[in-house]
């Protein structure tokens, strides 16, 4: 099946700084989409983001369908970002394969 | 319109009993997804129903599990004979016809003892 990697697995952000996410994936897909999971674990849709690029607020995103990755930048972190970050592609219609994500925790 | 509902948010429970969670879609999503997620991984999926006929099943999803969405609308998964290796987050999505974003619940946190 689908492989989808991400890193890197953990990250520790100073408060006001900024970072990048990576996502790979191994197999052509026609969708991508990246969560937010909270502490409390319910995962909240960030960007449905196929190809090109989207911003929301401090969060944008870049897909590069061609060369099978996904790039999630975060901008001025603050402790609200912290959480994990997860890619996930459909290797079907019908379900989302997740990566493993991406552990970020922002220290005030 | 309040987003996808899901009932318990938490299961304590003693190995070889049964449990059933409930999930309530975003009204009008005609499709419907369960997921499992264990410490450190990604969700893994383990089942799909459009409208009320279940499409696909994951091979993660054994004999001891099952799903029903018996009106199209709410759905129900069933685990009998729990074992230990069952705890786990459980995540309901939806999604509706025209669209391929997938929305989750807040899940149902399961331990079993």
């Amino acid at each position: 099946g689908i492989q989808v990697e991400q890193s890197p697995p953990d990250l520790i952000l100073q408060e006001g700084a900024n970072s990048t996410l990576r996502c790979n994936f191994s197999d052509s897909v026609n969708n991508l989409q990246w969560f937010h999971q909270n502490p409390w674990g319910q995962l909240i849709n960030l960007f449905y983001i196929p190809s090109g690029t989207k911003q929301n607020g401090r969060l944008s995103a870049t897909t590069v369908a061609t060369e099978r990755y996904s790039l999630l930048y975060i901008s001025s972190s603050q402790t609200t970002d912290s959480g994990v970050y997860f890619c996930a592609v459909p290797p079907s219609q019908l379900r989302l394969a997740f990566g493993k994500g991406n552990q970020v925790v922002v220290i005030p | 319109d309040t987003g996808v509902s899901q009932d318990p948010r938490h299961k304590i429970t003693k190995r070889g009993q049964n449990v059933t969670f409930r999930c309530d879609p975003i009204s009008e999503h005609n499709r419907l997804y369960w997921y499992r997620q264990t410490l450190g991984q990604g969700p893994e999926f383990l089942t799909y129903f459009q409208n009320e006929a279940q499409l696909e099943k994951s091979r993660l999803l054994s004999d001891r599990f099952s799903a029903e969405r018996p009106k199209g609308s709410f759905s129900t998964l069933e685990i009998q004979r729990t074992e230990q290796g069952d705890s786990a987050m459980y995540l309901c999505a939806s999604t509706g016809a025209a669209e391929e974003t997938q929305y989750f619940g807040p899940g149902t946190r399961l331990l079993v003892l």
